[in-house]
């Protein structure tokens, strides 16, 4: 069965420390794995795109890891602000009869107290 | 240059009625997608169009359908509703549907079903 697990599936950190989020797949034919910020009552934003190839992809204070051997991936954030506070959603997309197929997680809730 | 918009924002409709949701992608993107996003849960795929046809669909009944227009614009129908269909329903462009071409949101329809 295809599935996206998420870990923690909430957390709460003081601004400016840093943490990582994870993110656990058995979506098969693996596609690509997405990264997405989603703040209450908005639509998710993306954050990274990383294909089979790639290993670590930035942006900004936002590292995404990705191990296709292990099928787990990792969201690293970076001095946390407050405005870091939001739902993080891991996605998997798989190739399924020239269509693509995503997968989403259920998302980690990230508080950020100052 | 606007982003994705969808229509309405909010809605309240009763079991056994039929709803049509709207969204405009981002001027130049051709693929649409739709997601089902129940409360404290990730999105679901429902369906995917590019160039006016069906590229990808998410296992949901034969009561949600969907289309996209000449100008790329899409509609979401859902007939018979059930309390279960209560949920934010998200819409997504791209300029493909490519594997590696990040998915811009809108901030969805909150469809309540009494």
């Amino acid at each position: 069965k295809n599935q996206v697990e998420q870990s923690p599936q909430s957390l709460i950190i003081l601004e400016g420390k840093n943490c990582t989020l994870q993110c656990n797949y058995t979506v098969s034919p693996f596609s690509n794995l997405r990264w997405y910020k989603q703040d209450t009552g908005r639509g998710p934003v993306s954050l990274t795109i990383m294909t089979f190839s790639e290993n670590t992809k930035s942006n900004g204070r936002y590292t995404a890891t990705l191990d296709a051997d292990t099928k787990q991936s990792s969201l690293h954030i970076t001095a946390s602000q407050l405005s870091d506070s939001a739902s993080y959603i891991c996605v998997v997309g798989r190739a399924s009869g020239g269509s693509y197929i995503p997968t989403f997680g259920r998302g980690t809730s990230l508080i950020v107290h100052p | 240059d606007a982003g994705v918009t969808q229509s309405p924002t909010h809605l309240i409709k009763t079991r056994g009625q039929h709803v049509t949701l709207r969204c405009s992608p981002i001027s130049g993107h051709k693929s649409v997608s739709w997601y089902q996003q129940v409360l404290g849960q990730g999105p679901q795929f429902i369906f995917q169009y590019y160039e006016k046809e069906e590229r990808g669909r998410g296992n949901f009944p034969d009561r949600f359908s969907a289309r996209q227009f000449p100008n790329y614009s899409s509609e979401l129908n859902v007939n018979a509703l059930l309390l279960g269909d209560s949920a934010l329903y998200l819409c997504a462009s791209s300029s493909v549907p490519d594997r590696s071409q990040p998915q811009h949101f809108g901030d969805g329809t909150r469809l309540s079903i009494l």
